[in-house]
């Protein structure tokens, strides 16, 4: 039982260059999120899905795209970088939507952009 | 402003030590309460989760929520090494999302 799974763990970009992150949870949860986490800002959100087959906007979407697959993998894409998304990204996953339930997070990628 | 205040620290206390980490929050409608732990390089792990105001008790840790200040505490008793993390708080708003505080270092020196 893994949890919840990201890949890569870490990444340099150029400015411009695109990417996916990939998550993957093995709890059968139905919700999946993708945070960002930078000094002093705590933990945003950036998109989220609250079942299969559909995703929604949190506090900070812009310049990500994001795909729920199926029930297990929700990937978070970075179009064109930029400096300013250099951050570590977190996904996470729990059952029920939003803060009701748990949150169980994976390790994190580490991206940099420069 | 920002709904939830956390200082970042860091807080550096000497083993055995009782721990005091707070928030602070300004949205009256926040009605459950949580505290996650995580350790360096990691994502962080549920910890503590409250509905009410008043005392709940785990192990050596206690959360304790005071909605009429707007205010919440997590106190780690006989604080050890192992304790040394940033510990965030998180509170649902009325449509059930998690607003984050930023975290509080800590530091337990052996």
């Amino acid at each position: 039982n893994a949890g919840v799974t990201q890949t890569p763990k870490f990444q340099v970009l150029k400015t411009g260059q695109s990417m996916t992150l990939q998550c993957a949870q093995d709890m059968n949860h139905n919700s999946m999120y993708w945070y960002r986490q930078d000094p002093g800002m705590g933990l945003r959100l950036i998109y989220y899905s609250a079942s299969e087959g559909t995703t929604d906007k949190g506090e900070v979407p812009n310049g990500y795209n994001v795909s729920r697959l199926n029930k297990r993998e929700f990937s978070l894409r970075l179009e064109s970088a930029a400096p300013s998304q250099t951050s570590v990204y977190f996904c996470a996953s729990s059952d029920l939507a939003g803060g009701r339930d748990t949150q169980y997070f994976g390790p994190g990628t580490r991206l940099t952009v420069l | 402003q920002k709904e939830v205040e956390q200082d970042p620290g860091p807080l550096s206390v000497p083993e055995g030590a009782i721990v005091s980490l707070n928030c602070t929050y300004s949205n009256s409608a926040f009605q459950y309460f949580m505290w996650y732990r995580q350790y360096s390089r990691k994502g962080p792990e549920l910890l503590m989760y409250t509905y009410s105001s008043g005392n709940k008790e785990d192990g050596r840790f206690t959360a304790q929520v005071d909605k009429s200040s707007k205010y919440i505490s997590l106190f780690i008793r006989d604080s050890q090494p192992s304790d040394s993390a940033t510990y965030l708080c998180a509170m649902i708003d009325s449509n059930y999302q998690l607003i984050w505080g930023a975290g509080t270092k800590l530091i337990i020196k052996p």
